[in-house]
Order: structure tokens, then sequence, then C-alpha cells
């Protein structure tokens, strides 16, 4: 089976743009969940989608947001963007009670 | 809310040597699962190995082992003869299973280099 896909890997944005990021789960896992990974904050929960719902969210601004399609493929979406965003983002599909992670998404805000 | 702790930022080990990491985490549940992941340079987060609460048997996977003390709400990692391979920022990390989610709250991780 093919492993989570994430695109782009690497993007440069400036502030006050916004940014989607895709994620393409395992096949047949309806789970996808989002982190964000910075050196001071280390590794934080996002959201999770399950069959095209959001069923957990993170403490993060409104600025961040995700939807997930009827093949379970999800996005996430950065608003207004601050210096602040600039992270790794990664992806992870669940099934029992295991998460398998994405390659990530470098996104650098200038 | 359940927190993880790894009180060692940063550790290294020579080749073929044994190597312990350390995690306590702090939960009311009785139920859940705990899991070590390794990111090596190129951030691809992968799945080392995983335990369940509910079972009181050391989880092992190869070269990797756990030390699961439940009581002491403590999870170390131990990896036997250490490769050039191994090199790479562990996590350990905490799930609640139930509510359908998958949630996971992480450490803030451990540096392992392993000296050739």
């Amino acid at each position: 089976k093919a492993g989570v896909t994430q695109t782009p890997r690497y993007l440069i944005k400036t502030r006050g743009q916004q940014v989607t990021l895709s994620c393409s789960p395992i096949s047949g896992h309806r789970s996808v969940s989002w982190y964000q990974q910075t050196p001071g904050q280390g590794l934080q929960f996002l959201f999770e989608y399950f069959s095209e719902t959001q069923r957990n969210k993170g403490n993060f601004p409104g600025r961040f947001s995700g939807r997930q399609f009827s093949n379970s493929r999800s996005e996430m979406n950065v608003s207004t963007l601050e210096l602040g965003d600039s992270a790794l983002y990664l992806c992870a599909s669940s099934v029992h009670n295991e998460q398998f992670f994405g390659p990530g998404t470098r996104l650098t805000v200038l | 809310a359940q927190t993880v702790t790894q009180s060692q930022p940063e550790m290294s080990v020579q080749e073929a040597e044994t190597v312990t990491l350390s995690c306590t985490y702090d939960t009311s549940e009785s139920n859940y699962y705990l899991f070590w992941y390794k990111q090596p340079p190129s951030r691809q987060m992968i799945l080392v190995i995983r335990q369940e609460a509910y079972k009181q048997q050391n989880a092992t996977e190869n070269r990797f082992s756990v030390n699961f003390q439940k009581a002491a709400k403590s999870f170390s990692l131990k990896i036997s003869d250490s490769q050039l391979g191994d090199t790479a920022m562990y996590f350990c990390a905490f799930m609640k299973p139930g509510a359908g989610s998958y949630q996971l709250t992480f450490g803030k991780g451990t540096k392992l280099s392993v000296i050739p």
C-alpha cells in the first residue's frame, strides 16, 4: 500500500497570505489528523477528521481550518499567515489506534 | 489533560551499545496507548513501538523494547545493538482511545546520536 502523501513538500509565503496544504491518507483509512511541529512548541495537534467530519480540534486560532473530502483526502488552510506559522505540518492517517505519518510540508513565512 | 515528559533533550551512544530513553506521562485514564516514534533528519515520523496499557507484557520489536511501569506512569525505550541509522529524534506519545479520536500527545523529544 502507498503511504501517506503530502503536497507540496515545501512552501514559502509572505505574511498576510493564505495557504492550503493537502494530505492523501493510506487507502482505506478514514481518519486524518494534522500536527504542527516547531522547535519551540514541539508537536502540537491541530485537528482530526473522520468521514468528512471534524471530530477533534486542538488549541489553535480560527485562522487554521481544515476539511476532508469523500475520498478521505484532507486539506488544511491557514489564512492571514504570521511569521510564527513557519513550521513543519504533518498529516497522519489512522486505523486501529495507530497513526501513520506523511513526510510533512515545510512552510516558511517571510 | 494528558502530559508527556521526556527529560533527556539529547543523548549519545556508541555503535553496538545499548541506550535507554526515558518518558513519563500523566493521566487519569486507565486505558490508553503509548508509542515511541522516530524522526530521522528526513523528518519522516516512523512508528517504533506501541504499548497498550491494559497489557502487562512489555512490547518488543527486534532491537527495540520498552519498560512499561503503569503505576509509576513510566514508559522507557531501550535500543540494543545501536546502529548509525538509529540517529534521530525520538518522541514518546500518548493516545486515549474512545470517542473515536486518534489524537496523539507528544513529549518534546530526545535527540539520539549514535557514534561510530
